[in-house]
C-alpha cells in the first residue's frame, strides 16, 4: 500500500497570504489528523477529520481550517499567514475505531512564511 | 500544549550500547505511543502500550509504563547508527478521540559508529 502523501513538500509564502495543504491518506483509512511542528511549541494537534466531519480541534485560531472529501483526502487551509505559522505540517491517517490508534504520518509540508 | 517532558533532551551513545529515554505526562491516558522522526521528516510509529499494560517488547525496543507515576520509558538495546533520530512519546486521552495525540518534547538520540 502506498503511504500517506502530502503536497506540496515545501512552500514559501509571505505574511497575509493564505495557503492550502493537501493530504492523501493510506487507502482504506478514513481518519485524517493534522499536526503542526515548530521548534518552540513542538508537535501540536490541529484537527481530526472522519467521514468528512471535523471531530476534534486543537487550540488554534480560526485562521486554521480544514476539510475532508468523500475519498478521505483532506486539505487544511491557513488564512492571513503570520511569521509564527512557519512550521512543518504533518498529516496522519488511521483506521477508525478505538482499537486502531496507530497513526501513519506523511512526510510533511514545510511552510516558510516571510 | 505539550503533555509533558522527555528526558534527556539529547543523548549520545556508542553503537552497541543501550539507549533509555523517559517520558512524563500529566493527565490520565488510554494509551501511550512512541514515535521516531528522522531529521524533520514524518513520524514513524514504534510501539503502543495501553494503560493497563506495564511492559511491552518489540524487537530491540522495550517500553514500560507506570500510570501511578505518569511516566514511561523506551529502551533501545544494541543501538545502531541508523537509530539516530528524535524520539517522541505521545499520549491518547482516556476520553474523547483516540487520535488526538499529545506529544512530548522529544529526545534527540545520536548513535556514534
Amino acid at each position: 500500500k502506498a503511504g500517506v502523501t502530502q503536497t506540496p513538500r515545501y512552500l514559501i509564502k509571505t505574511r497575509g497570504q493564505q495557503v492550502t495543504l493537501s493530504c492523501s491518506p493510506i487507502s482504506g483509512h478514513r481518519s485524517v489528523s493534522w499536526y503542526q511542528q515548530t521548534p518552540g511549541q513542538g508537535l501540536q494537534f490541529l484537527f481530526e477529520y472522519f467521514s468528512e466531519t471535523q471531530r476534534n480541534k486543537g487550540n488554534f485560531p480560526g485562521r486554521f481550517s480544514g476539510r475532508q472529501f468523500s475519498n478521505s483526502r483532506s486539505e487544511m487551509n491557513v488564512s492571513t499567514l503570520e511569521l509564527g505559522d512557519s512550521a512543518l505540517y504533518l498529516c496522519a491517517s488511521s483506521l477508525a475505531g478505538m482499537d486502531y490508534n496507530e497513526q501513519f504520518f506523511g512526510p510533511g509540508t514545510r511552510l516558510t512564511v516571510l | 500544549s505539550q503533555q509533558g517532558e522527555e528526558d534527556p533532551q539529547a543523548l549520545s551513545i556508542q553503537e552497541g550500547e543501550n539507549a533509555t529515554m523517559n517520558c512524563s505526562y500529566k493527565t490520565s491516558i488510554n494509551n501511550l505511543q512512541w514515535y521516531r522522526q528522522n531529521s524533520g521528516r514524518g513520524l514513524v510509529h514504534l510501539i503502543l502500550i495501553r494503560s493497563n499494560e506495564r511492559e511491552k517488547h518489540s524487537g530491540r525496543l522495550r517500553v514500560t509504563l507506570d500510570t501511578s507515576k505518569k511516566s514511561s520509558s523506551l529502551l533501545i538495546t544494541a543501538s545502531r547508527a541508523a537509530d539516530t533520530a528524535s524520539y517522541f512519546c505521545a499520549t491518547a486521552p482516556i476520553s474523547g478521540s483516540a487520535r488526538q495525540l499529545t506529544f512530548g518534547s522529544g529526545t534527540q538520540l545520536t548513535v556514534l559508529p
